[in-house]
């Protein structure tokens, strides 16, 4: 059962904004939504969680909508190092929160 | 840096035979996770421990084995091993959470890239 929904890739250019969503229909009230970037051969690396609304840091936003079924993860003016793959994760519900999905990803391409 | 080490960084053994892959978590951590991440295939969650205790295990094989040990270093054992087994492992650690509402932020290390011959 998966847990989590994301497009397998997208495609964007440099200077671009670029918007993930993730769609996580079963998402429980305690859950957080988090996403994370890996590049290839490394480990993933944190990037924004949030509970409701929106939330920004220095790297991106994320937008979580009232019913918090899904949410968008929006990098602003891509560059080429964006250039990963961008794994939207929540928790598991049915193990008291203890097990957590990272689902197959998006892999983002950005170009010249 | 994410401040979590794994140890080693390559190994490669044969078919049949027994690793041990260990991680350090980032100071102050009390969880530690593994995930198992084959070749252009996500990250698939193992096993959970917090402060030593079993939390959760996910798609971890019998074969597959894990603890923490009262420093919070983690080990994970892989028996009798199987082309299949070879992937890269990653361990990852958090603050952890006692209840409420939980944050999910982990830190992960390096991997150790595991071939089975």
């Amino acid at each position: 059962l998966a847990k989590t929904t994301q497009p397998i890739s997208m495609d964007s250019y440099e200077g671009q904004e670029v918007n993930i969503t993730c769609s996580h229909n079963n998402i429980a009230t305690n859950d957080y939504i988090t996403w994370y970037q890996q590049f290839p051969s490394q480990g993933p690396r944190f990037i924004i969680q949030g509970y409701k609304t929106k939330v920004t840091n220095e790297v991106a936003s994320l937008f979580i909508p009232a019913d918090r079924k899904s949410s968008t993860l929006s990098l602003p003016r891509v560059s080429l190092s964006d250039t990963a793959v961008y794994y939207c994760l929540v928790g598991d519900r049915e193990d008291n929160f203890n097990k957590f999905y990272f689902g197959s990803g998006t892999k983002l391409n950005v170009k010249p | 840096d994410s401040g979590v080490t794994q140890t080693p960084k390559h190994l490669i053994t044969a078919t049949g035979q027994r690793v041990t892959l260990r991680c350090s978590p980032r100071s102050g951590d009390l969880s530690v996770y593994w995930y198992q991440q084959s070749l252009d295939q996500g990250l698939q969650f193992l096993i959970h421990y917090y402060n030593g205790e079993e939390r959760a295990k996910g798609n971890i094989l019998e074969r597959f084995s894990a603890q923490q040990f009262p420093d919070l270093h983690s080990e994970l054992n892989l028996s009798s091993l199987e082309l299949g087994d070879s992937a890269l492992y990653f361990c990852a650690s958090s603050v952890g959470s006692s209840g409420g509402q939980y944050s999910y932020e982990q830190y992960f290390g390096p991997g150790t890239r595991l071939t089975v011959t």
